[in-house]
């Protein structure tokens, strides 16, 4: 079993539709990312998260440590959204190694 | 701000060569961490340096290997390349060991014939 754990591997969307991403983990961590990565292979950090919620634009990352679980939510989709998402979480003192998710490949129809 | 840069982009090599790949963090970021991402096993870690020593090292065979200089720049080595080396390689900076928030370069795709 992985470590990290996304759902869904695959999701297709219309536009203007709300998307949730899942992210479970099963080890202890520091911190938890959420990245982006467009066809070409360039990788963006969208959010770090140790508690709580976060919230840029259209896009919201909330963290439950207690359930070792998170969420990213796209609300208003939009075809430019389409991509691959990653969660990956930093455990103990390394902040460099990061355990990534295999990804969930997101697709917004117009 | 110059963003993290990797030289060069793309790259292909026969089996059983060396290639070396660079990584330019951003200005002040002293911290490099490297990933190899295959369509198979995703994305892995390789190793992470931060002030010329090598702070971790991922589950990777001993022909993975880095370095950093004083600058902060990095480079990551493969030695006797097989196939499964065909990969994107990513290095991340940061501005300290400590610090959460990393910044990812565009890769260089590596294709090993």
């Amino acid at each position: 079993k992985n470590e990290v754990e996304q759902s869904p591997q695959n999701l297709t969307a219309q536009e203007g539709e709300f998307i949730t991403i899942n992210c479970s983990y099963s080890v202890g961590i520091s911190a938890l990312h959420w990245l982006q990565q467009h066809p070409g292979g360039g990788i963006v950090s969208l959010f770090m998260l140790s508690s709580g919620k976060k919230k840029h634009g259209r896009l919201i990352a909330t963290i439950n440590i207690q359930e070792k679980h998170s969420s990213l939510h796209i609300t208003a989709s939009h075809p430019r959204d389409s991509a691959v998402y990653i969660c990956a979480v930093a455990t103990g003192g390394s902040q460099g190694n990061l355990i990534f998710g295999k990804g969930t490949k997101l697709s917004v129809k117009p | 701000k110059a963003g993290v840069t990797q030289t060069p982009r793309y790259l292909i090599k026969t089996r059983g060569q060396q290639v070396t790949l660079s990584c330019s963090p951003i200005s002040g970021h002293r911290s490099v961490s490297w990933y190899q991402q295959t369509p198979g096993q995703g994305l892995q870690f390789l190793f992470e340096y931060f002030s010329e020593t090598q702070r971790n090292k991922g589950n990777f065979p001993g022909r993975f290997s880095g370095r950093q200089f004083s600058n902060s720049r990095s480079e990551m080595n493969v030695s006797t390349l097989e196939l499964g080396d065909s990969a994107l390689y990513l290095c991340a900076s940061r501005r300290t060991s400590g610090d959460y928030e990393q910044y990812f370069g565009p890769g260089t795709r590596l294709t090993v014939t």
